[in-house]
């Protein structure tokens, strides 16, 4: 089945040590997001990435960045993962900008 | 500030009682909807979403919901709930300005009890 999958599942980091959450997709979609959500709030989108081009929103920390090397493939990398860092973080596909969005079932990062 | 709002942050419900929740957006022009369901211990998923054409839009699993664009809103219906339907839900505003950028309400949980 086409879908959107995250890597890993659960992710233990300790204070200011680097950590990467990977996404995947089977669906072939151009577009692939980042969304951060955090307990009993809504999902915040952080940035995507429409084919290679990459849009940030205004508001994301500088320590939060994305690689996308391939259509399938896109990572988001922390760089100095703090206490309040401590989230759900879920990837989206969609095939074109203003199309339904599909996502992944999440990665929740525990930062000790 | 421009926004999705969910008036209800806990719903309970007896099983085979009707389902109304609410959602309200507050940005102008062509904007695309959505309702997401959140399954514990699952991702999200696609309920139904408008984006133009008949207001009332059926989704799955017997859910439906009504775009009113007098009102900014986009209320999600279910004529009777069934226990499975225990879950998070999400409305979602997709508004031109924005990009392709969605912009989540606080999610209502809705638990039905057997």
């Amino acid at each position: 089945d086409a879908m959107v999958i995250q890597n890993p599942r659960y992710q233990v980091t300790q204070f200011g040590k680097p950590v990467t959450l990977s996404c995947s997709q089977t669906l072939n979609h151009n577009v692939m997001y980042w969304y951060q959500q955090k307990s009993s709030q809504a999902p915040k989108l952080l940035f995507h990435y429409y084919d290679k081009d990459f849009n940030n929103e205004a508001d994301t920390p500088d320590n939060f960045q994305s690689r996308r090397p391939n259509t399938s493939f896109c990572f988001l990398d922390i760089r100095s993962p703090g206490l309040g860092d401590a989230a759900m973080y879920l990837c989206a596909t969609s095939r074109g900008p203003w199309e339904t969005q599909y996502f992944g079932p999440g990665t929740r990062l525990l930062v000790l | 500030a421009q926004s999705v709002s969910q008036h209800n942050h806990h719903v309970i419900l007896s099983e085979a009682a009707s389902l109304e929740l609410g959602c309200n957006y507050s940005y102008g022009g062509t904007v695309n909807l959505f309702w997401y369901v959140q399954y514990p211990g699952q991702h999200l998923q696609l309920l139904l979403k408008y984006f133009s054409g008949d207001p009332l839009v059926k989704g799955i699993k017997g859910f439906e919901a009504e775009f009113i664009k007098s009102k900014f809103s986009f209320n999600l219906r279910k004529p009777s709930v069934q226990w499975s339907d225990t879950a998070e839900y999400f409305c979602a505003a997709q508004p031109p300005e924005y990009g392709n950028k969605l912009v989540f309400g606080a999610g209502t949980i809705l638990r039905v009890k057997s």
